[in-house]
């Protein structure tokens, strides 16, 4: 069946340096990825999403790098911060979905930011 | 800020009960989304809408059931309720738009079912 799972349920950082989040997902037809952050007790919310005919995409200290080769995606966290701490999930979108837009959740990376 | 508005935001209630759970979007998006999430896990769709009088389950099976009367209000009622339901329900919606589709998700309500 289809899945997107992350490599490592926990990633600790010290505050000021790079983070990197990783994501494997297992359907080679899917076109589109999205990155969100939850932060405790709220919803999810949008990071930065990217198409499958791209390999990179860069929003305000973040990017996000696809390697369909692979089926990898990985979101790259800049100068890392406490506020940055919380969950992150990596979701797609199957080709089959057709215009429903559902989404395929991964199971998380909680980041946490050592002062 | 997304403007999707979920209430209440925390629900405790005893077993048998009736519940339902609003989610409210003023961005006057076509599809309207809830999810399922037990803590640190991972979101499982329980149900979906494409617009108003549309109504799918989604891929998790849930005793739940939703109604789309107006665009923007996607409630979701549960009959009876039963500990098993105890959860976070989110709330999503979402317009294709220049080629993406994303969805943008309210707050949550944790439910507590006793």
């Amino acid at each position: 069946g289809e899945s997107v799972g992350l490599h490592l349920p926990t990633l600790s950082v010290q505050e000021g340096d790079n983070s990197i989040i990783n994501c494997a997902y297992s359907n080679s037809a899917s076109d589109y990825f999205i990155w969100y952050k939850q932060e405790s007790g709220k919803g999810p919310q949008f990071i930065i999403d990217i198409r499958s005919n791209m390999d990179k995409r860069q929003g305000q200290r973040v990017t996000v790098l696809l390697n369909k080769t692979v089926k990898h995606l990985s979101l790259q966290i800049a100068a890392t911060q406490p506020g940055d701490s919380a969950v992150y999930f990596c979701a797609e979108i199957p080709a089959r979905s057709g215009n429903t837009g559902k989404l395929i959740f991964g199971q998380g990376t909680t980041l946490q930011v050592k002062p | 800020e997304a403007d999707i508005y979920q209430t209440p935001r925390y629900l405790v209630i005893g077993t048998g009960k009736k519940i339902t759970l609003e989610c409210s979007q003023t961005m006057g998006h076509d599809k309207m989304y809830w999810y399922q999430q037990d803590p640190g896990m991972e979101l499982h769709l329980i149900h979906y809408s494409y617009g108003v009088n549309s109504t799918e389950k989604g891929d998790l099976s849930s005793e739940s059931t939703v109604s789309r009367i107006r665009t923007e209000h996607f409630p979701l009622t549960l009959e009876s309720a039963r500990p098993s339901h105890t959860s976070q329900y989110l709330c999503a919606s979402s317009e294709y738009n220049r080629g993406s589709d994303t969805q943008y998700f309210g707050p949550g309500t944790r439910l507590t079912v006793l």
